[in-house]
């Protein structure tokens, strides 16, 4: 299994320009999450869909920031336009759940796109 | 607002030493607590999960041990090794109808030879 895959790794733009970021859930999760990190607030939830649903987006900071899931093995975070302030870490996990996430289930994290927006 | 507290920030041990760190929350009620394990440039990895009628969980030299009445969990590490260098999160789970997670700002463990 090769985990969830995340691209790109490192993303470096500047001000203004439009950021995709790419996140393959593992195969059979049901759920996918969206998360970014900074050194000032930790890691916040973003964006969460079941079944290719969004689910809860109160996270999402801004208009700036959408999220899809076409399909149940692909999702992308975009910015557009894109700020200095976005700079951070944003990690993709996804969970087993089935009907409903169980409380329980694991989320498996991906290695994190860092980005950079100078 | 639901809130889960870490201490401390930060914590230097020897190899071989044990140590424990401090999590407190305010999430009520409660559903579940984990513990990750986030290596540098990584994304974080569960240690352990507890709901709250278990008070403690082991995962080989780690253990967690969760108070519910008090809303304090603890997660020991005994014989460090220099592969536990890391920042270890404590999280807890939303009262609210989904698997969505509240995240402490972690400790930063440093195991030094």
């Amino acid at each position: 299994d090769a985990g969830v895959i995340q691209s790109p790794r490192h993303e470096v733009t500047e001000m203004g320009q439009e950021v995709t970021l790419r996140c393959k859930p593992i195969s059979g999760h049901n759920s996918l999450f969206w998360y970014r990190q900074t050194m000032m607030r930790g890691l916040e939830l973003l964006i969460y869909f079941n079944n290719n649903v969004p689910i809860d987006d109160s996270g999402m900071p801004e208009d700036r920031f959408s999220a899809k899931m076409p399909n149940a093995s692909f999702s992308t975070l975009k910015i557009q336009p894109s700020e200095p302030r976005d700079s951070a870490v944003y990690f993709c996990a996804s969970s087993p759940s089935s009907r409903g996430p169980s409380r329980r289930d694991e989320q498996f994290f991906g290695p994190g796109t860092r980005l950079t927006v100078l | 607002k639901n809130q889960v507290e870490q201490s401390p920030q930060s914590l230097i041990i020897l190899e071989g030493k044990n140590c424990t760190l401090q999590c407190n929350y305010t999430v009520s009620p409660f559903s579940n607590l984990r513990w990750y394990k986030q290596d540098t440039g990584r994304g974080p990895v569960s240690l352990t999960i507890m709901t709250f009628s278990e008070n403690t969980k082991s995962n080989g030299r780690y253990t967690a041990t969760l108070d519910a009445d008090t809303k304090q969990s603890s997660l020991h590490i005994t014989a460090s090794q220099l592969s536990d260098s890391a920042s270890y999160i404590c999280v807890v789970s939303d009262p609210g109808g989904y698997n969505k997670l509240i995240f402490g700002a972690g400790t930063r463990l440093a195991v030094h030879p």
